[in-house]
């Protein structure tokens, strides 16, 4: 099975602090996500890599930033943490890049989430 | 609006009834996803869908793509309380890189 463990299930954190948020999936897959999500708006990318040391935007990544130095490990930063960040905070994985014209797609296997709380 | 709208927002259902849960797109479907999400917690692959008329099951859960592919539906037989949670379904619709869509979710509740 794959597993995708998440650094903390919940944090607390003041305006201004640096934060960091691990996320390590087994499985060696390719890709990873950052997602937050939020009542009413649903599930919201705010970066994904698809190799070490590559990084793409998301939807949302303003106030975020992400490192992905090894294959299993993909960090998202937020350098200077505000309270409109308090939210949920999911990291994914999937095993490659999917080929819509070969329809060949991959799913993305879900951590448990990480609530943050900024006051 | 959202581009992946689903219905019914909310469900509460007695013990041991079926259900139906919906997700729409204005778009073309290239692969449909169904996710389960216990609340406060990440979400649980739970099948994918690909092709038009395509229909998986799991358990007591079956989902279909329609032929159109712009739809699919997620069917609960016999409903259990460890049914309840939110279910969401994601798309890729086809964008430049690999994105799935997730739509708004489907809170379903099991009254023993």
């Amino acid at each position: 099975d794959v597993k995708v463990t998440q650094s903390s299930r919940y944090l607390v954190k003041r305006t201004g602090e640096k934060v960091f948020l691990e996320c390590v999936q087994d499985m060696d897959h390719e890709n990873m996500f950052w997602y937050r999500q939020d009542p009413g708006l649903g599930l919201r990318l705010i970066y994904f890599s698809y190799d070490v040391k590559m990084k793409e935007k998301g939807d949302i990544p303003e106030g975020y930033s992400v490192s992905r130095e090894k294959k299993e490990r993909f960090s998202l930063i937020l350098e200077s943490a505000s309270t409109n960040q308090t939210s949920m905070y999911l990291c994914a994985s999937s095993e490659g890049m999917g080929n819509i014209a070969g329809g060949l797609l991959y799913e993305q296997y879900f951590g448990p989430g990480t609530r943050l709380t900024v006051t | 609006s959202q581009e992946l709208e689903q219905s019914p927002q909310s469900l509460i259902v007695q013990e041991g009834k079926n259900l139906t849960i919906n997700c729409t797109s204005s778009k073309t479907l290239y692969g449909l996803y169904w996710y389960k999400q216990k609340y406060g917690e990440g979400l649980i692959f739970l099948m994918m869908l690909q092709k038009g008329g395509e229909e998986k099951s799991h358990e007591k859960i079956t989902a279909k793509l329609d032929e159109k592919k712009q739809q699919s539906s997620l069917h609960i037989t016999a409903s259990q309380p460890s049914h309840a949670g939110i279910y969401l379904c994601g798309a890729d619709i086809g964008t430049s890189y690999d994105k799935v869509i997730f739509g708004p979710g489907t809170s379903l509740s099991v009254i023993p």
